[in-house]
C-alpha cells in the first residue's frame, strides 16, 4: 500500500526566507508521481508541482522546487522567497503510475505561516 | 481555460436526508475523482470517473455513489446522510485517468449535516 507521512504538523517562517516541508513515501510501485498541492483557508487544492519517479533532474516551478531523493523515498517541497500568501495547508500525495486509475493518496498535511 | 467548477458551494442538510452535488471538469478532460475531506480523516478518496465509468473506488459505503455524463460533468449523491459526513467534498479532474496526469481540483462542497 502506499502511502505519504509528512511529520511537521506546523511550521513558521519569515517572509522572504526559503523553506523546505518535508514529505516521505513508502510505496512498492516502480513507477509513480508525486505531487505537492497547497489549501489556503478558502478550501481550493492549488497544484504546485510534479515529480516523476523516472525523472532524472528534480522539478521546478517558479519559486517552488521539489528536492527528490529516491533512495530515501523523500519529496521535499522548497520554497524560495516566502511571500505572505504561501501561508496555506501544504499536502504531499502520490499516485502510481503503471495501470491505470490508481487512487491519489494525500498526506495529512502541514501548516505554513509566513511573518512579515 | 476555466477551472473545475463545483456546484453548490455550502450545503446544509439534516440527518437521513439526501444531497447530490455537481462538478464540472476542465475543458477537455475526461477523468474526474471525488474526495472527502475532515479534520480527523484528512483527505481520502471516494471514487474516480473516466469516460463515464467508475475506475476507483474507495473505502466508502454504499450511501456515496456518483456518475459521470457523456460530457465529463459528474455528480456525486450521499444518501441517508449521517452526521459524520460533514466534510468538504473535493472534486479534481485530469485529461485521463493515467497517473502522470495532474489532478486539478476544484474549491469544493462544504457539506453541514445537522
Amino acid at each position: 500500500a502506499q502511502k505519504i507521512t509528512q511529520t511537521q504538523p506546523g511550521m513558521f517562517v519569515q517572509e522572504k526566507e526559503a523553506v523546505t516541508l518535508d514529505c516521505t513515501y513508502d510505496t512498492s510501485d516502480p513507477s509513480y508521481g508525486l505531487f505537492w498541492y497547497k489549501q489556503p483557508s478558502s478550501g481550493e487544492m492549488i497544484f504546485l508541482i510534479y515529480q516523476g519517479s523516472y525523472d532524472q533532474q528534480n522539478a521546478t516551478e517558479g519559486r517552488y522546487s521539489l528536492n527528490f531523493q529516491k533512495a530515501r523515498k523523500s519529496a521535499n517541497l522548497v520554497i524560495s522567497a516566502s511571500q505572505l500568501g504561501d501561508s496555506a495547508m501544504y499536502f504531499c500525495a502520490m499516485r502510481s503510475t503503471q495501470g491505470g486509475s490508481e487512487k491519489l493518496v494525500f498526506g495529512k498535511g502541514m501548516k505554513l505561516t509566513v511573518n512579515p | 481555460k476555466a477551472g473545475v467548477t463545483q456546484t453548490p458551494r455550502y450545503l446544509i442538510k439534516t440527518r437521513g436526508q439526501q444531497v447530490t452535488l455537481s462538478c464540472s471538469p476542465i475543458s477537455g478532460h475526461r477523468s474526474v475523482s471525488w474526495y472527502q475531506q475532515t479534520p480527523g480523516q484528512g483527505l481520502q478518496f471516494l471514487f474516480e470517473y473516466f469516460s463515464e465509468t467508475q475506475r476507483n473506488k474507495g473505502n466508502f459505503p454504499g450511501r456515496f455513489s456518483g456518475r459521470q455524463f457523456s460530457n465529463s460533468r459528474s455528480e456525486m449523491n450521499v444518501s441517508t446522510l449521517e452526521l459524520g459526513d460533514s466534510a468538504l467534498y473535493l472534486c479534481a479532474s485530469s485529461r485521463t485517468e493515467r497517473g502522470t496526469d495532474t489532478q486539478y481540483f476544484g474549491p469544493g462542497t462544504r457539506l453541514t449535516v445537522l
